[in-house]
């Protein structure tokens, strides 16, 4: 059974402030997706990375794909309060398995 | 384009009695869609695996005569809760895959279930 560990799982801050979110898992993923979803609202995909060490922007967010894809965060820099929501990690077992592994997700707030 | 609807949005229903939910892929044949039930403020939880003109395949501790899954179409799959109770309460979301990036899930927005 693949696990993908998240952190934090909650985050408050304030706007302008930097943030990591970490998902990190001893299992090796064919891919990884990133997820935000807010309240009463289905999670809306961010990106998808694929190749080990790789790294994709987003305006202001940051994903990156552990060499090892074992691995991957989300940075994001300048805070706004629009970029509250959960936000979460998916990881991929490849081949047949189309299933997603998800995280327990990052509830972050972000105050004005 | 990767869109996917959900009806109903909400839903508010009696105990003991059976509520469908219909997952449509608008823009694209899906040939697996997902199910998940997610309760406040925590991650999502596989229900079950749908494909297209198969039987559905349920995660362990999921009742398959509970959850009944029916993937009639390549845009279609519903999830029929039958004699809901109290505890069937939650927001259960359905996500497609497309046929290219198939690791890649798209979701619906979700149905809010209350039962009384």
């Amino acid at each position: 059974t693949q696990l993908l560990e998240q952190s934090p799982q909650f985050l408050s801050i304030q706007e302008g402030e930097n943030l990591t979110v970490y998902c990190n898992s001893s299992s090796v993923f064919s891919s990884l997706q990133w997820y935000r979803q807010e309240p009463g609202e289905g999670p809306v995909l961010l990106v998808t990375v694929v190749t080990g060490g790789e790294v994709k922007k987003l305006k202001r967010l940051t994903f990156q794909f552990g060499d090892a894809r074992k691995d991957s965060s989300l940075h994001i820099t300048a805070a706004q309060p629009g970029d509250t929501g959960l936000y979460l990690c998916a990881g991929a077992g490849g081949g047949s398995n189309y299933k997603l592994t998800f995280g327990k997700g990052t509830l972050l707030t972000v105050n004005p | 384009g990767a869109v996917v609807s959900q009806h109903p949005s909400r839903v508010i229903c009696k105990s003991g009695t059976s509520v469908k939910i219909e997952c449509r892929s608008l823009d694209f044949q899906a040939t697996t869609m997902f199910w998940y039930r997610q309760f406040p403020k925590q991650s999502l939880m596989l229900m079950a695996t749908s494909n297209e003109g198969s039987k559905a395949t349920y995660e362990q501790g999921v009742e398959k005569d509970k959850f009944l899954i029916n993937h009639a179409s390549l845009t279609l799959s519903t999830l029929t809760v039958t004699s809901a109770h109290p505890e069937d309460s939650s927001f259960y979301i359905c996500s497609a895959q497309t046929g290219g990036a198939k690791e890649t899930q798209y979701f619906g927005p979700g149905t809010r279930l209350l039962v009384l």
